[in-house]
């Protein structure tokens, strides 16, 4: 139940093109869903975050996009550029357990110029 | 700068040797946290803390020890009994209470010859 489930494992797309990464959750108690950038050798990084009280979050060209009742949440990237290349980790957390993140599994993402 | 430091970036051991990781954070953050990083695997949770002179196993605690002795130190120790230690160290931290932004350090990438 504690587990996150991120597709696709790696994703290349077009310079200008949109990203798309989902993710699955089974915990219904959870309600907080952060999206993570990492780039390598580096630590990840927070780039967006959601609560379940909406549907869609945009900051900039990254929406986080949020289906309570399909337990489901997905990053899309808009125009996506060569420096968007870098891995991106969902996660989710709940009150108590001391608000731990359960992460998904990651996503490489490569943007071709 | 505030920031989390980690270090050695990369270190080198011999089986049946522990090593220990250090973690230092200026951010002023209650709570500390080490992940595992592992190819595929995102992120893994090892211990956390939230107080000085307390911390709690995460999923994968076996083989490896922490201690919290100071807010800012947050080091950790990977034993012999880590039966496959090989792989990249994170230490984060962030502000108690609520759901919140992640910090992470740059990492340590531990090889065991």
């Amino acid at each position: 139940q504690q587990q996150v489930k991120q597709s696709p494992q790696s994703l290349i797309v077009q310079k200008g093109g949109i990203s798309i990464i989902n993710c699955a959750y089974e915990n219904t108690a959870f309600d907080y869903f952060p999206w993570y950038q990492q780039f390598p050798g580096k630590g990840p990084a927070l780039l967006i975050a959601i609560r379940p009280d909406v549907s869609e979050k945009k900051e900039g060209r990254f929406t986080i996009s949020f289906n309570k009742s399909a337990k489901q949440f997905s990053l899309h990237i808009m125009d996506s550029q060569p420096g968007d290349s870098a891995t991106y980790f969902c996660a989710a957390s709940r009150e108590g357990s001391a608000r731990q993140l359960t992460f998904g599994s990651g996503t490489q993402l490569t943007v071709l110029p | 700068d505030g920031g989390i430091t980690q270090s050695p970036k990369y270190l080198f051991r011999k089986e049946g040797q522990n090593v220990t990781l250090s973690c230092e954070q200026n951010l002023n953050h209650d709570a500390m946290y080490w992940y595992r990083q592992d190819p595929g695997q995102g992120l893994r949770l090892i211990y956390y803390s939230h107080i000085v002179n307390d911390f709690q196993k995460g999923d994968i605690a076996e083989g490896y020890s922490v201690s919290r002795e100071k807010k800012e130190s947050f080091p950790l120790t990977v034993t012999s009994a880590q039966k496959n230690p090989t792989a990249f160290y994170l230490c984060a931290s962030r502000h108690s209470g609520g759901p919140g932004e992640l910090f992470f350090g740059e990492g340590s990438r531990l090889t065991v010859l």
